[in-house]
């Protein structure tokens, strides 16, 4: 079965504190794995597609990466406005539709 | 700049009161999203039009329905809402090409906060 899953629930950082975020999966012939950024009663901001292990993407402190059971985000020397939560998001087996992790509440206190 | 819009981007509704949420789009995409999120979840997916094609997910309530008039224009009709109900409701695009491969990104709409007293 699909399935997405996303570690740790949530993390409290100081500002400068980096740290990374998890999001294991299990899905046939992987078409690539999204990551996207929420803010508190906002829709979710595309951040990065993954399509192979190895390949990394970057935008400003945040640092994408893939291998071939798991993605990690990472986050350099967070600064408060880094605080939302982070959703990723898997294309199912043989369809378009996306299998949503819960995501990573993110916190950063200045 | 391409984008997502929905609207309103609040609505307050009675218990049973019928409420349309709208979404429109300007990234020319041929794929609409419905989405129900509530607090701390994942999005869950409502329903989905693939150009004028509709697909219903199998435990998305009768209550809920949806048109899509034309391709840059989706609708989404709760006839009797109830208080769990009450959520966010994501509106996304994404683009499908006919050989079934093409990017599976979604964009994603501010969303339209529903409030049902």
């Amino acid at each position: 079965e699909d399935q997405v899953t996303q570690s740790p629930e949530a993390l409290r950082l100081q500002e400068g504190e980096s740290s990374s975020l998890n999001c294991s999966y299990t899905v046939s012939g992987l078409r690539g794995l999204f990551w996207y950024r929420q803010d508190p009663g906002k829709g979710p901001e595309f951040l990065f597609t993954l399509y192979s292990a190895g390949e990394e993407k970057e935008k400003e402190r945040l640092k994408a990466t893939l291998t071939k059971k798991e993605s990690f985000l990472h986050i350099t020397a967070p600064k408060p406005e880094d605080s939302a939560t982070y959703l990723c998001a898997v294309p199912l087996t043989n369809d378009y539709k996306l299998s949503f992790g819960a995501g990573t509440t993110v916190t950063v206190r200045a | 700049d391409a984008m997502v819009i929905q609207n309103p981007r609040y609505q307050v509704t009675q218990f049973g009161k019928p409420v349309t949420l709208s979404c429109s789009q300007t990234l020319n995409h041929n794929v609409m999203y419905w989405y129900q999120q509530k607090s701390s979840q994942a999005p869950k997916l409502l329903f989905h039009y693939y150009d004028k094609d509709f697909n219903n997910e199998a435990d998305t309530p009768d209550n809920f329905q949806s048109r899509r008039p034309n391709t840059s224009f989706c609708f989404l009709d709760i006839r009797s809402p109830g208080l769990g109900d009450a959520a966010m409701y994501l509106c996304a695009t994404s683009n499908r090409q006919v050989s079934g491969h093409g990017s599976y990104e979604q964009y994603f709409g501010p969303g339209t906060r529903l409030t049902v007293t």
